[in-house]
């Protein structure tokens, strides 16, 4: 059965800092995997997606993120951290049954 | 482009009654799917349309829960004798299949309060 896991919860990090949040996926086939974002009263956004070819994929907002198959992960970075980006980030793996991780509630310290 | 639209926002509801949620996606979308969310966890997945047909159901979804899509444009979500563990935000999301890089749009959900 496909699931994620984002093993951090919450992260903290001083702006203009580097981020990377972690994602590990369990999944039969090759994954689609994906990145979303959730501010509060907000819905989710997608950040960036992976569905084959590179395995080093750009997003909007300056993030990207690295799949790889042998550590079967995906984990999410940007090189400098805004204070705009503080949210709740998730990874997803699947399509149409789409599975998430719990998330990580990231905050952005000046 | 006007996005995927639930409503309402809130429901507040006394437990055993029932509730429905409306959600409109975007307009040239044929997919249509509704997921769940509960405080601290990340959506999980309900229930998808493809037109007006449903195509997949999980497990989470109980008898108690009802998705119809009669036109292959919005979608109503029911649910029947609500119970506390009903309390979530229900998130609808449309896509369109067949597109080179198909993906979900999300609606900002209705928060569901069963008293």
């Amino acid at each position: 059965a496909q699931s994620v896991t984002q093993p951090d919860i919450h992260i903290t990090v001083s702006e203009g800092a580097s981020l990377e949040l972690r994602c590990n996926y369990s999944y039969g086939a090759t994954p689609y995997l994906f990145w979303y974002v959730q501010s509060p009263g907000q819905g989710l956004q997608l950040l960036l997606k992976y569905f084959s070819g590179d395995t080093l994929v750009q997003g909007i907002k300056g993030f990207e993120a690295e799949f790889k198959r042998s550590q079967s992960s995906f984990n999410l970075r940007k090189p400098s951290v805004h204070w705009s980006d503080a949210a709740e980030y998730f990874c997803a793996v699947g399509f149409r049954d789409m599975r998430f991780g719990a998330g990580t509630r990231l905050t952005v310290k000046p | 482009d006007t996005g995927v639209s639930q409503n309402p926002r809130h429901k507040i509801t006394k437990r055993g009654q029932n509730v429905t949620f409306r959600c409109d996606p975007i307009s040239e979308h044929n997919r249509l799917y509704w997921y769940r969310q509960t405080l601290g966890q990340g959506p999980e997945f309900l229930t998808y349309f493809q037109n007006e047909a449903q195509l997949e159901k999980s497990r989470l979804l109980s008898d108690r829960f009802s998705a119809e899509r009669p036109k292959g444009s919005f979608s109503t979500l029911e649910i029947q004798r609500t119970e506390q563990g009903d309390s979530a935000m229900y998130l609808c999301a449309s896509s369109q299949r067949g597109t080179p890089n198909e993906k979900l749009f999300f609606g900002s959900g209705t928060q569901l309060s069963v008293l």
